[in-house]
């Protein structure tokens, strides 16, 4: 079946980047478009961004161009989103999914 | 971007009772091919999202059938026949029609 693994928390500070990962398993990776998704506490979701595996392609919400990079490494299976130049604003729980299929999510904790 | 209000906010339910929450789009969400991109998600706590309906009507693999979907262009609904305890969480439309995909703000259902 569809699993989608995620890193786990982090804890950065302000300024910094961080670089999460989601390995995903139980189907072609490169056929299907991986989404990134944002959750502020207590909050509803924002949907950052997808790329597809296969060539790289990525479509991103104009919210988000220029905070995340998209990446993926077809030889494990793992796309990867990097959040860049880190703020308060960007402490989050983050998913990737294949939807409708979610990671189990990763906490990013902006403090210094 | 396609602005999705969700209402009620909140919802407070006995076990049985049946429920309904209204998502309302602020553009239409029929594409020129005739499809409808709208899902219903729940989030149970310290979970990730789940599917429980696509395309406006059609249920998720393994959702109960006392969930159900409706609606066409701006308006949908998703109606709960029999509330159960397991049903509790945060309740999310979503559309993929129109890029960036978007959410609509939640509905809490709380059990009485």
């Amino acid at each position: 079946q569809v699993k989608l693994l995620q890193s786990g928390a982090a804890l950065v500070k302000p300024g910094a980047s961080v670089k999460m990962s989601c390995k995903a398993s139980g189907y072609t990776f490169t056929d299907y478009w991986v989404s990134w998704v944002k959750q502020s506490h207590g909050k509803s979701l924002e949907w950052i961004g997808e790329i597809y595996p296969n060539s790289g392609a990525t479509n991103f919400n104009e919210k988000f161009k220029g905070k995340a990079t998209l990446t993926v490494d077809k030889s494990t299976s793992t796309a990867y989103m990097e959040l860049s130049r880190l703020t308060s604003e960007d402490s989050a729980i983050y998913y990737c999914t294949l939807f409708p299929y979610w990671g189990q999510g990763v906490m990013v904790t902006v403090s210094s | 971007d396609v602005v999705l209000t969700q209402t009620p906010s909140t919802l407070s339910a006995t076990i049985g009772q049946s429920v309904s929450i209204s998502c309302r789009s602020s553009q239409s969400l029929l594409d020129s091919a005739g499809n409808t991109y709208l899902y219903w998600y729940l989030q149970r706590p310290g979970q990730s999202p789940q599917l429980l309906i696509y395309l406006v009507s059609n249920l998720g693999s393994g959702v109960p059938n006392r969930f159900s979907g409706s609606g066409s262009g701006t308006d949908f609904t998703l109606k709960i026949s029999g509330v159960e305890a397991e049903d509790l969480g945060v309740y999310y439309c979503m559309q993929a029609t129109h890029a960036p995909f978007t959410f609509g703000s939640g509905t809490k259902l709380e059990i009485k």
